[in-house]
């Protein structure tokens, strides 16, 4: 069984400060990790996978997210936030590459102030 | 490259009825997966296709149903609606075979709303 918790349902940051966004799943196996983002009204585009290679993942728009065994958290952060990072933001799980097969979080909507 | 679509964007209905929503999946992709995603929750798994068989299923009532075509597209059925099946629909192709690179491509998703 596998299962993922975002912690923080709504996350706010000021422009140009630190995104961190919290992940911590449940596998019993070894997992794959996935960040992805949804915009208002369109469906998920994926930002980083973690496939058992490099436990520091590096994904498009400048996040990225660190894979952690001992604390199973796959938190993602970006250094500097743009307005254009306001959205919601999915981690989700997987036992494979089948990524089709995912179990999803509940989102955390991030909000970017001026 | 032709990305994922999905029919209708938006579409009411009411209890007891029944729905179909399609999906085409990308050029190449022979692997389509159908997700629920309820307002203000995560995206739930309902079920996979792979080469026009079902390949995995979520924890779905069977009056939830599916097909896959010999050109990959799919649909997904729901039989005897009620109140809780307004949800938007997601549908995610991605390549089943050695191409796997474990990623998912999204539609736009189908709005049902049961009334």
């Amino acid at each position: 069984a596998q299962s993922v918790t975002q912690l923080g349902s709504h996350v706010s940051v000021s422009e140009g400060a630190l995104v961190l966004l919290r992940c911590n799943y449940s596998s019993s196996v070894p997992p794959y990790l996935f960040w992805y983002v949804q915009y208002p009204n369109q469906g998920l585009q994926l930002l980083l996978k973690y496939t058992s290679a490099a436990t520091l993942v590096k994904g498009i728009n400048g996040f990225e997210a660190e894979f952690k065994k001992s604390e199973t958290s796959f938190h993602l952060t970006k250094p500097s936030a743009h307005m254009s990072d306001a959205a919601e933001y999915f981690c989700a799980v997987s036992y494979n590459t089948n990524a089709g097969k995912s179990t999803f979080g509940d989102g955390t909507t991030l909000t970017v102030k001026p | 490259e032709t990305g994922v679509t999905q029919s209708p964007t938006h579409l009411i209905k009411t209890r007891g009825q029944q729905v179909t929503l399609r999906c085409s999946s990308q050029s190449g992709h022979n692997t389509v997966s159908w997700y629920q995603q309820a307002l203000g929750q995560g995206p739930q798994f309902i079920f996979q296709y792979y080469r026009e068989e079902e390949n995995g299923r979520g924890n779905f009532p069977p009056r939830f149903s599916g097909l896959q075509f010999p050109n990959y597209s799919s649909e997904l059925n729901v039989n005897a609606l009620e109140l809780d099946d307004s949800a938007l629909y997601l549908c995610a192709s991605s390549s089943g075979d050695r191409r796997n690179t474990g990623e998912l491509f999204f539609g736009e998703g189908s709005r049902l709303t049961v009334l």
